[in-house]
């Protein structure tokens, strides 16, 4: 069945940084995928989202690019900040789905220090 | 944008007593709502979907009478826990789909639930 695999965390780095969060993909066709942030002790917001190959999502300095060819959504930022520790989602939502459901990767915390 | 509400944002409950979680779709009419759970440091693992009018449609291991959604109307969506255990305690979070075609869900902050 479809699926998504993301790196283990944690992940913890410097403030500004390079990001790199890989995250690949098992899915029937061309599904949408998402990135999606928790920060502590709320829900999820949707970063971004790309829904076709080649198509590049972008938001607050995050960046992503479907990779039809590697089936990866690999999550990049240049320079990252404190206010960016968080958990990291990986997400697609399935070509067969009506309803749109969505499947989630296992999540990534993300730390960065001062 | 989309907002999504859930009410309350923490609940603390007796073994045996039943839990009423609602999520809200505050600017948008959302015909499917999703609820999901999760453990902590894991995943979001999807319990239900539920179709405004209509029976929600359950995940596989996910005991229909024990987790009970009912979706009233285009910006209500309800799960009760009843009869909870302290297995039961967990984060508990809901998220709407804003029209037809559109495949973008929309979160709520999610509520969490212990059971002692």
């Amino acid at each position: 069945g479809d699926s998504v695999t993301q790196m283990e965390g944690p992940v913890t780095l410097s403030e500004e940084a390079f990001l790199t969060i890989n995250c690949t993909y098992t899915a029937t066709g061309y599904p949408s995928l998402f990135w999606y942030v928790q920060y502590p002790g709320e829900g999820l917001q949707l970063l971004l989202k790309a829904t076709k190959a080649d198509d590049k999502g972008s938001n607050k300095g995050f960046e992503a690019t479907y990779r039809k060819e590697t089936t990866s959504f690999h999550l990049e930022k240049g320079s990252v900040q404190v206010s960016d520790s968080a958990v990291y989602f990986c997400a697609l939502s399935p070509v067969y789905s009506s309803a749109s459901k969505i499947i989630f990767g296992s999540g990534t915390r993300l730390s960065i220090r001062p | 944008g989309a907002v999504v509400s859930q009410h309350p944002s923490r609940v603390i409950c007796k073994s045996g007593t039943s839990v009423k979680i609602e999520c809200r779709s505050l600017d948008f009419q959302a015909t499917t709502m999703f609820w999901y759970r999760q453990f902590p440091k894991q995943s979001l693992m999807l319990m239900a979907t539920s179709n405004e009018g209509s029976k929600a449609t359950y995940e596989q291991g996910v005991e229909k009478d024990k987790f009970l959604i009912n979706h009233a109307s285009l910006t209500l969506s309800t799960l009760t826990v009843t009869s909870a255990h302290p297995e039961d305690s967990s984060f508990y979070i809901c998220s709407a789909r804003s029209g037809e075609g559109g495949d973008t869900q929309y979160f709520g902050p999610g509520t969490r639930l212990t059971v002692l």
